[in-house]
């Protein structure tokens, strides 16, 4: 079945220790998108891709950094991971604009 | 900028309808709405394009109204599946990304 894969699904690591987190999609989807969701919170948009051209949100620290080797991988990148990014974080994906997202499993990140 | 749900927060017994508005202060292309258990990832509901169109599968449906820049979605005769969070994502005009809602937390019991 087409669908969006995020590994791992859970990531413990320790307050300023680098992490990455991976998603694929076998969807052939030109859109990427990268979601943080903290509890009891809407999710919020860290950054996407159309095809290769990266769109980065204004309010998005410069700890996380993304990465789109191809059209089936994306990667969020958290360079020095603070209490405070602690969350679920969402890759979805989507043919383009108006365009139904998918979203995968979510990759529930605890800081140490 | 975020768009507001209302209510924040429904309780409904089985087989009780619902209306969840969101409502957004920009011009809007789009509407998305989803749906979210506890743990688990959105799931998609259904799109509205501009143009006030009103769509629906089974006992959900949905309206648009882009003069007002509001949508709301309808549940009808409601189920324990239904429960979770819903949703809206509102796209701009000329963007490629929705704006999610704070969410409306749906509670069905027996």
């Amino acid at each position: 079945d087409a669908m969006v894969i995020q590994n791992p699904r859970y990531q413990v690591t320790q307050f300023g220790k680098p992490v990455t987190l991976s998603c694929s999609q076998t969807l052939n989807h030109n859109v990427m998108y990268w979601y943080q969701q903290k509890s009891s919170q809407a999710p919020k948009l860290l950054f996407h891709y159309y095809d290769k051209d990266f769109n980065n949100e204004a309010d998005t620290p410069d700890n996380f950094q993304s990465r789109r080797p191809n059209t089936s991988f994306c990667f969020l990148d958290i360079r020095s991971p603070g209490l405070g990014d602690a969350a679920m974080y969402l890759c979805a994906t989507s043919r383009g604009k108006s365009f139904v997202q998918y979203f995968g499993p979510g990759t529930r990140l605890t800081v140490l | 900028q975020q768009p507001v749900q209302s209510p924040q927060a429904v309780i409904l017994r089985e087989g009780e309808d619902a209306v969840i508005n969101c409502s957004s202060s920009k011009a809007l292309y789009s509407v998305h709405w989803y749906r979210q258990k506890h743990g688990e990832a959105p799931v998609f509901l259904m799109i509205l394009l501009k143009g006030g169109e009103q769509k629906g599968h089974e006992k959900i449906s949905a309206s648009f109204n882009e003069k007002k820049q509001q949508s709301s979605l309808y549940l009808t005769a409601s189920q324990l599946s239904y429960s979770g969070t819903y949703f809206c994502g509102t796209e701009g005009q000329g963007a490629q990304k929705l704006v999610f809602g704070q969410g409306t937390r749906l509670t069905i019991n027996p």
